[in-house]
């Protein structure tokens, strides 16, 4: 258990639909971050959050991402018009002691 | 700049013994390490922050050289449990804000 939920779990999603997918911290964790993992790939930054603030976006996250954090507690990735090539794993992760970060389960996303 | 790890793919057969490499092209100063089966998210195996040290628990141990900017991740006496895909993510500076991820390692332990 890494005290880390994320829902839903799988989403399947027609090209041009928006998505919201949210990342439950059990605990408090001042620090979380997502990223995006396509079939083949390890793990790509996406952006960060430090309590409610955002503090860093990849540029991997284009205009139509946008994530939050309004209470510094859970977090929300949201996505408009997806695309095909949105389809990927996106994960959550929380910054824990000695710099380590660990993963939630994940929300896999499907756009046909 | 995104960390190469080699070897892409290893098979082995239990008991036997792998190293799996993490280089990169910048200074870093923490290299973390992940085992990821199918289907589920990647689980944080242990992290080695700059100074050289070595780590380990059970039979995994790892290794990082800061100064060839180079980690290794050693397993010994191989599992059928240890098959998945390793990941090393690395971070150049102090607070660990974000990880570049290697492609990964597809390690396959067969009986």
């Amino acid at each position: 258990d890494t005290g880390v939920s994320q829902d839903p779990r799988h989403k399947i999603t027609k090209r041009g639909q928006n998505v919201t997918f949210r990342c439950d911290p059990i605990s408090e964790h001042n620090r979380l971050y997502w990223y995006r993992q396509t079939l083949g790939q390890g793990p790509e930054f996406l952006t960060y959050f430090q309590n409610e603030a955002q503090l860093e976006k990849s540029r991997l996250l284009s205009d139509r991402f946008s994530a939050e954090r309004p209470k510094g507690s859970f977090s929300t990735l949201e996505i408009q018009r997806t695309e095909q090539g949105d389809s990927a794993m996106y994960l959550c992760a929380l910054w824990a002691q000695k710099e380590t970060q660990y993963f939630g389960p994940g929300t896999r996303l499907l756009v046909l | 700049q995104q960390p190469v790890q080699s070897p892409q793919a290893v098979i082995l057969r239990e008991g036997e013994d792998a190293v799996i490499n993490c280089s990169s092209s910048k200074a870093l100063y923490s290299v973390h390490w992940y085992r990821q089966k199918h289907g589920e998210a990647p689980v944080f195996l242990m992290i080695l922050l700059k100074g050289g040290e070595q780590k380990g628990h059970d039979k995994i141990s790892a290794s990082f050289n800061e100064k060839k900017q180079q980690s290794s991740l050693y397993l010994t006496a191989s599992q059928l449990s240890y098959s998945g895909t390793y990941f090393c993510g690395t971070a150049s500076g102090a607070g660990s804000y974000q990880l570049t991820f290697g492609k990964g390692t597809k390690l396959s332990v067969i009986p």
